[in-house]
């Protein structure tokens, strides 16, 4: 099992809205990852968990809250959010995030709108 | 990371080989070169990468220069379905991946 899933697929929220992105992968897979991709625009790396604990956070605002329950799970948590954060929220996964060189397996995305 | 280089758009017809240039003269030893490719609104997919030497898979081929400071990923065949945006990254181990603008091949008939 090679995959990614990510849901929901397609999220709308008013600005006043609290939503969740929800990851998972079932690889055994210690590094996971948030991206962003805006229109037109190349994926940006948001978050890194390794191990389960935050290791990088390229000074996203604090209205994205990352969460990493357990090794096969990933969250990002929205809330306050503002139009110019809908994007496709990419996650990833990767043996580990140092050490070696580990190809990333991406989910599909969510299609994040806010109204 | 080194700064990678790359055509913003190239074309190929279905069946023959598609030739994606990088150029990345600043890389650094310990940096990997890795290329992943976007099919429209889908997430990215890992193709192939490497440090020295060439590297063949399934999918492509990765021609590095022996001063490695440019590459060439090659799809032997091309078909319709490789039209992509493909993303040639130097990367040093740290999994933190910044991707470039990227190619856009556009595989025809």
């Amino acid at each position: 099992d090679t995959e990614v899933t990510q849901t929901p697929k397609h999220l709308v929220m008013g600005m006043t809205n609290k939503k969740s992105l929800k990851c998972e992968q079932h690889m055994g897979h210690r590094a996971m990852y948030w991206y962003k991709q805006k229109a037109k625009k190349p994926p940006e790396l948001m978050f890194v968990y390794s191990y389960e604990k935050l290791s990088i956070n390229e000074s996203v605002p604090s209205r994205f809250s990352p969460e990493c329950p357990n090794s096969s799970l990933l969250n990002l948590h929205l809330h306050a959010l503002q139009p110019e954060d809908s994007a496709l929220y990419l996650c990833a996964s990767s043996l580990a995030q140092t050490g070696s060189s580990y190809e990333q397996y991406f989910g599909p995305g969510t299609r994040l709108t806010v109204t | 990371d080194a700064k990678t280089t790359q055509p913003p758009s190239m074309d190929c017809a279905e069946g023959r080989a598609a030739n994606l240039p990088c150029n990345h003269s600043t890389i650094s030893g310990n940096e990997y070169v890795y290329w992943y490719r976007q099919i429209h609104s889908q997430g990215p997919q890992y193709i192939i990468h490497g440090l020295k030497n060439n590297e063949t898979n399934e999918m492509a081929s990765l021609i590095i220069t022996e001063d490695r400071k440019s590459s060439t990923l090659i799809l032997p065949h091309a078909t319709l379905r490789d039209t992509a945006v493909y993303y040639c990254i130097a990367e040093s181990g740290y999994s933190t991946l910044t991707f470039g603008k990227g190619t856009m091949l556009l595989v025809s008939p």
